[in-house]
């Protein structure tokens, strides 16, 4: 058990709906970091927040947003959905996030079906 | 453009025997190379990292080695048990654009380790 939650496990919903996934990192770290593992893909890096502010974006699409709460956990907002949003979201972890090695630890994940 | 990439989508191996993991990329902007561990319906565990500037890393059963002028990383693990039959992920962080202040990560597409008894 890393230590970071995300809820739900499962989602299953329909084209055009919209979605939360939530995220409780670690006790006592500070950035949150969200990716997209599509069907034999690699984890694909959507969002990173660090205390409470967008630290750094990768490819996240327009439809999808997050942010970082006050008590630090994330919610990632998945909107208008498509058949290709259909995959894991991991949510990870880590003390910092900065220059330094930092590890991330990656919660179970929320599997997404949109059907 | 996938710049980490992991050509080989799966591995068998004796158990006892060496598991060597390959791992390629294609930009030199990256400062540290990691390896994670995924069993299914799990998250990815971290295993082992190693920065841009050594090329060797050991932890236990666990080596990984990287060699800069072919951008190749391997992770060699030594006695392979049935245990660590798993999705094995090469990772790299790049270079920071926040004065260095990010740990965004950039995946390969992933090993599949099976180890037999």
């Amino acid at each position: 058990d890393s230590g970071v939650t995300q809820t739900p496990k499962h989602l299953i919903t329909a084209t055009g709906q919209r979605v939360t996934l939530r995220c409780s990192p670690r006790s006592g770290d500070l950035s949150v970091y969200w990716y997209q593992q599509s069907l034999d893909q690699g984890l694909q890096f959507l969002i990173q927040y660090y205390n409470g502010e967008e630290r750094a974006k990768g490819n996240i699409l327009e439809r999808f947003s997050a942010q970082q709460f006050p008590d630090l956990h994330s919610e990632l907002n998945l909107s208008s959905l498509e058949l290709g949003d259909s995959a894991l979201y991991f949510c990870a972890s880590s003390v910092e996030g900065g220059q330094g090695w930092d590890t991330q630890y990656f919660g179970p994940g929320t599997r997404l079906t949109v059907l | 453009d996938q710049q980490v990439k992991q050509n080989s989508p799966s591995l068998s191996v004796q158990e006892g025997r060496i598991s060597i993991l390959n791992c390629d990329y294609t930009n030199s902007m990256f400062d540290y190379f990691l390896w994670y561990k995924k069993y299914p319906a799990e998250g990815p565990t971290f295993l082992i990292s190693i920065s841009s500037i050594k090329d060797k890393n050991e932890d236990g059963r666990f080596t990984v080695f990287l060699n800069k002028s072919a951008k190749h990383l391997s992770l060699h693990i030594v006695p392979s048990q049935p245990g660590d039959s798993a999705v094995y992920f090469c990772a790299a962080r790049p270079v920071g654009t926040y004065g260095g202040a990010t740990n965004k990560l950039i995946f390969g597409t992933g090993t599949l380790l099976a180890v037999q008894p």
